[in-house]
């Protein structure tokens, strides 16, 4: 079944303190990894597609990198404002997304 | 372009009530997804169409929820009757394609009591 897990489940940082989030799957062909951010009461937002292995793709404090069996979110000097749920979805066999359950991410000022 | 549209924003009824839910896609996307989220479960897929025809229904947890896409710019998800578990949040998505991004819209949060 395919599968798409993420880690940490909660993340709480200080301002400025850079760390990763991780998104791991298991469905062999990748045809995509997709990263979103939802914050409280709104629908996820779309921030990139990755789809092969080496591939980096950055907005702003983050960068999204690919690997053949994990992509992480990188989040360099974060802000309050990037507080929020990071969501990691991966193309099923039927092409639909398959969600992960996303990372909390609390940045303190 | 305005989004993906989604009515209305919250719905509160009783058990046994019908509901429905509506989405307006984002002009000129040919895939549509009814998706549910809860804590316990996150955000699962429910059905999803391709040029207005059901693709993939096999997440629609009963009959008792039904979806239709009379046309490209209109969805509807009906659920007849209601069910406290049916409490969630309930979002519609559009994309141009299979294997593309998809554009969420605000969601519509139901509670059933």
């Amino acid at each position: 079944e395919d599968q798409v897990t993420q880690s940490p489940e909660a993340l709480r940082l200080q301002e400025g303190e850079s760390s990763s989030l991780n998104c791991s799957y298991t469905v062999s062909g990748l045809r995509g990894l997709f990263w979103y951010r939802q914050d409280p009461g709104k629908g996820p937002e779309f921030l990139f597609t990755l789809y092969s292995a080496g591939e980096e793709k950055e907005k702003e404090r983050l960068k999204a990198t690919l690997t053949k069996k994990e992509s992480f979110l990188h989040i360099t000097a974060p802000k309050p404002e990037d507080s929020a749920t990071y969501l990691c979805a991966e193309t099923g066999s039927q092409g639909n997304l398959i969600f992960g359950k996303g990372t909390k991410l609390s940045v303190k000022p | 372009d305005a989004g993906v549209i989604q009515s209305p924003r919250h719905e509160v009824t009783e058990m046994g009530q019908e509901v429905t839910l509506r989405c307006k896609p984002i002009s000129g996307h040919d895939y549509l997804f009814w998706y549910r989220q809860t804590m316990m479960r996150g955000l699962e897929l429910l059905i999803y169409f391709n040029n207005n025809v059901p693709i993939d229904d096999s997440g629609m947890p009963e009959d008792r929820f039904s979806a239709k896409m009379p046309n490209a710019s209109f969805s509807t998800l009906k659920i007849q009757p209601s069910e406290p578990r049916d409490s969630a949040v309930y979002f519609c998505a559009s994309s141009f394609g299979v294997g593309y991004e998809q554009y969420f819209g605000p969601g519509t949060r139901l509670t059933v009591t």
